[in-house]
Parts: C-alpha cells; sequence; structure tokens
C-alpha cells in the first residue's frame, strides 16, 4: 500500500506560469515531509521541507502543510524551463521515510 | 554539500550473476541507504543503516543483501542477479535522525540480460 500519493502524475506549464503540485499521506504517524526535486538523468536533490501547519517560502516556491489532512503542496511561481523535472514528496512516519512516485513538470517556453 | 560517491555508475550482467554495487560518503553521516528508482516509481527503499555494522530490511528487500562495513562504506549484494532488477539505483545519506535531509548519490544503472 502506498503511503504517499502525489497529483498530478504529470503537469504541463507555460512559463512565467504557477504549478501546484499536491501530496497526502495515509499514515496518521506521519510527521515531517520533505520536497525534493530530480533533473533528468540526475540524482534527487532536497527543495524544501516541512512539519509545521502553515506555508513556508523561499524565492518563488512556497509549500503548504495542513496536519490535520496530512496534505502538504508545493507551488512555483513565474515557472522557468529549467523547473522542468520530476518532483518527489517524501514523508516520515513510524521512525521511517517514504517517498511517492512523483509529478513530472514540463515547463514549456 | 555532502559528498556520496557510487561505483561503477554502469552494470551489465547475465541472469543468475553477481553483482556488488558500492557506496561512499565522506561526511560522517550515520545513516545510509539503498533505493531503487523505476519508471512511473519513485525511489523504493531496499535497504538501510544506522551505522557501521547495522543493517535494516527496507520495503523490498527480496533478492538484495547489504552490508555496512563501515561508516563511510555502504554495499548493495544480488547473489543471483534476475532480469527484474534491472533498474536505477541510488544511494544516499543523511545525519544522525530521520528528519534530516538526504543527500544522493549520482546512481548506479544495473541491466541484467
Amino acid at each position: 500500500q502506498q503511503k504517499v500519493q502525489q497529483s498530478p502524475e504529470s503537469l504541463i506549464v507555460p512559463e512565467g506560469g504557477m504549478a501546484s503540485l499536491n501530496c497526502t499521506s495515509s499514515d496518521r504517524n506521519v510527521d515531517y515531509f520533505w520536497w525534493y526535486r530530480q533533473h533528468s538523468g540526475k540524482s534527487p536533490k532536497m527543495l524544501m521541507s516541512i512539519f509545521s501547519n502553515g506555508e513556508k517560502e523561499e524565492g518563488r516556491f512556497t509549500v503548504h502543510l495542513n496536519k490535520a489532512s496530512l496534505h502538504t503542496s508545493l507551488h512555483i511561481r513565474d515557472s522557468q524551463p529549467s523547473d522542468s523535472a520530476l518532483y518527489l514528496c517524501a514523508a516520515r512516519g513510524n521512525n521511517r521515510i517514504f517517498f511517492g512516485d512523483g509529478t513530472q513538470l514540463v515547463v514549456k517556453p | 554539500e555532502a559528498a556520496v560517491t557510487q561505483s561503477p555508475r554502469n552494470k551489465v550482467t547475465v541472469t543468475g550473476g553477481n553483482v556488488t554495487l558500492s557506496c561512499r560518503q565522506t561526511n560522517s553521516h550515520n545513516y545510509m541507504y539503498w533505493y531503487r528508482q523505476d519508471t512511473g516509481h519513485g525511489l523504493r527503499l531496499i535497504h538501510y543503516s544506522y551505522g557501521a555494522g547495522n543493517l535494516q530490511i527496507g520495503d523490498v528487500p527480496d533478492g538484495y543483501k547489504a552490508t555496512r562495513t563501515t561508516q563511510e562504506d555502504f554495499f548493495l549484494l544480488l547473489e543471483l542477479a534476475s532480469p527484474s532488477q534491472t533498474s536505477l539505483y541510488f544511494c544516499a545519506s543523511s545525519g544522525q535522525g530521520n528528519y534530516a535531509e538526504q543527500f544522493f548519490g549520482p546512481g548506479t544503472r544495473l541491466t541484467v540480460l
């Protein structure tokens, strides 16, 4: 059973647009989320992490967390072609970390 | 930034063959992980370790053994490789505790014919 579900599977946005990615955990023990970005042919790198209710902003990237629903979202404003990548959500629960299957983002010039 | 290296970067073997994938991290991290990544899937955890001599079973351990010989070195062993183990393998390390960021190596692409 997949403990971390991401949606959509793929997303196309125009350059300069807003990309919104979602992640939900089915495990009530989850208490920490990460977002990783993986460019084609490269290894994943952490983008942002969040464990408190609310939002966190770093440049063009904003992460939201609703702990009651165990839902986190990543929003990328002013999307650039260089943001095209696989975005992986990870969640910590029961002393384990689980990754979702990712959202493939394509930003079209 | 954390440095994690993997070798080999590419490996081709035949069904039933013996394969060892190596991972080394030079940042004194306690935790190390082996993942596989297949098209349509994210990262699936094979084995992980808290420190030298320690081994924990992940979510997809069948057909894999692992050994952590030192704090720096973590090995993944496929003793009777099968085509279903054709995949991209990543090693990662993180500091103390599961709240720490994971740093990934460049990956090893394994093909089992």
